[in-house]
């Protein structure tokens, strides 16, 4: 089974901070992804990736920045966090290489509160 | 935004089917339709996806109308583990997600 693991499952931390989550995959995934969800907004996709190094915004990129320096991991940085920014995050990846027949794979999820 | 439509929330009885509806009618050709769940506090789980087949799994049956504009996914004989919100996505491999259907067993 595919594994993508969060490194935090709670993470608490000031405003102006910057803060990294981080998440790795183990099967060799070639697309990551980085959502939030908040209650009565669901999931938004913030950034994601199809490969080393190459990034593309999603629809709520305001205040992240994202790096993928290795296959199997994917960080979200928010540069200066602010209290708006609280909020579950969800890393996913996908088999990807070109296939569109690529279902998501999630982790748990890191429940970020700032203060 | 999300391209597809759900109903906000549905009942089903323990040990019914559940059938969920989802319409997504501007879906182009190559895009596949995807259904995802949601337990609280945990991240969604894959289900079941299609192209324009209806597919089955050990989890649930996926029917796609043959104009594509619709689909339903199925829960054989619902139990009280299957409450979760249901989400059904359609796209490449950047996926968006609608607010889902919350799904509720009833013993």
């Amino acid at each position: 089974d595919v594994k993508v693991t969060q490194s935090s499952r709670y993470l608490v931390k000031r405003t102006g901070e910057k803060v990294f989550l981080e998440c790795v995959q183990d099967m060799d995934h070639e697309n990551m992804f980085w959502y939030r969800q908040d209650p009565g907004l669901g999931l938004r996709l913030i950034y994601f990736s199809y490969d080393v190094k190459m990034k593309e915004k999603g629809d709520i990129p305001e205040g992240y920045s994202v790096s993928r320096e290795k296959k199997e991991r994917f960080s979200l940085i928010l540069e200066s966090a602010s209290t708006n920014q609280t909020s579950m995050y969800l890393c996913a990846s996908s088999l990807g290489g070109g296939l569109i027949n690529s279902p998501l794979h999630f982790g748990n999820g890191t429940r970020l509160t700032v203060t | 935004d999300a391209k597809t439509t759900q109903p906000t929330s549905m009942d089903c009885a323990e040990g019914r089917a559940a059938n969920l509806p989802c319409n997504h009618s501007t879906i182009s050709g190559n895009e596949y339709v995807y259904w995802y769940r949601q337990i609280h506090s945990q991240g969604p789980q894959y289900i079941i996806h299609g192209l324009k087949n209806n597919e089955t799994n050990e989890m649930a049956s996926l029917i796609i109308t043959e104009d594509r504009k619709s689909s339903t996914l199925i829960l054989p004989h619902a139990t009280l583990r299957d409450t979760a919100v249901y989400y059904c996505i359609v796209g490449y491999y950047d996926m968006r997600f609608g607010a889902g259907t919350r799904l509720t067993v009833k013993p």
